[in-house]
C-alpha cells in the first residue's frame, strides 16, 4: 500500500508564529505537489515541485523537496489568519500516471 | 472559479432515492475524477476517465455509478446509498493523469 504521511494531523497556532507541516513516504515520487482547501471550497494547487533538494517560495510560503524525492515540506513564516485551511500534499508516480494523496494538515490561525 | 462547476453544492437524499450529482469542465483537460472526502480520511480516489474511457475504479461498491458522456461533463449517478456515504464529493480535471488537478468546489451529500 502506499502511504503519504502528513504531520501535524491539527495545528493551531497564533499569528505571526513559523510553522513548518511535513509530508513523508517511504516511496520516490516523481513530483509532489501541495494544495491547500479552504472551507466550502475545493483544494486549490500552490506549488509542484519536481527536482530533488528543489526549493520554491510562494510569497511567505517555502517549499522544500527532499534530495530523495520521498519527502516534502512546508514553512510558512509570519502566519496569517488567511493562511487557516487543509493543507495537502500529493505524490505523483509519473510512470503510473497516478496522484496519491496525504491525509492532510489542517491549520488554524488564531489573530 | 475554479473552471471545474460541480452542481448541486448540498444534496440530501434517503436511502431509497436515486440522485446524480454533475460535474463540468471547459478547461480542455483530458483526465476527470471523482473522489471521496470523509472527514478524519484522505481524499479517497474512487473513478477516473481518461479522454472519456473508465480507467481506474477503486472498488467503488456499484451504487455509485460514473457517466462520462463527453470530455467536458461527469456524472456520479447514486442509488440505495447508506449513510456512512455522507461526505464531500469532489470532481477534478486535468491535463493529464500525472498533471495537477484543478477541483470543483464539491457536492455535500447527507444519506438519511
Amino acid at each position: 500500500t502506499q502511504l503519504l504521511e502528513q504531520s501535524p494531523q491539527f495545528l493551531s497556532i497564533q499569528e505571526g508564529e513559523n510553522l513548518t507541516v511535513y509530508c513523508n513516504s517511504s516511496s520516490v515520487f516523481s513530483s509532489l505537489q501541495w494544495y491547500r482547501q479552504e472551507p466550502g471550497e475545493g483544494p486549490v494547487l500552490l506549488v509542484t515541485v519536481v527536482t530533488g533538494g528543489e526549493v520554491k517560495k510562494l510569497k511567505r510560503l517555502t517549499f522544500q523537496f527532499g534530495d530523495a524525492r520521498k519527502d516534502s515540506s512546508l514553512h510558512i513564516t509570519a502566519a496569517q489568519p488567511g493562511d487557516t485551511g487543509l493543507y495537502l500534499c500529493a505524490g505523483v508516480y509519473s510512470s503510473a500516471s497516478k496522484i496519491i494523496f496525504g491525509s492532510g494538515t489542517r491549520l488554524s490561525i488564531r489573530p | 472559479e475554479t473552471g471545474v462547476t460541480q452542481t448541486p453544492r448540498h444534496l440530501v437524499m434517503g436511502m431509497t432515492n436515486k440522485k446524480s450529482l454533475k460535474c463540468e469542465q471547459h478547461l480542455g483537460h483530458n483526465a476527470m475524477y471523482w473522489y471521496k472526502q470523509s472527514a478524519k480520511k484522505p481524499l479517497e480516489l474512487m473513478f477516473v476517465y481518461s479522454l472519456e474511457e473508465r480507467v481506474e475504479n477503486n472498488s467503488v461498491p456499484s451504487r455509485f455509478s460514473p457517466e462520462c458522456p463527453n470530455s467536458s461533463h461527469l456524472f456520479l449517478h447514486l442509488h440505495t446509498l447508506q449513510p456512512e456515504d455522507s461526505a464531500l464529493y469532489l470532481c477534478a480535471s486535468s491535463l493529464t493523469r500525472a498533471s495537477p488537478l484543478h477541483f470543483g468546489n464539491g457536492t455535500r451529500l447527507t444519506v438519511t
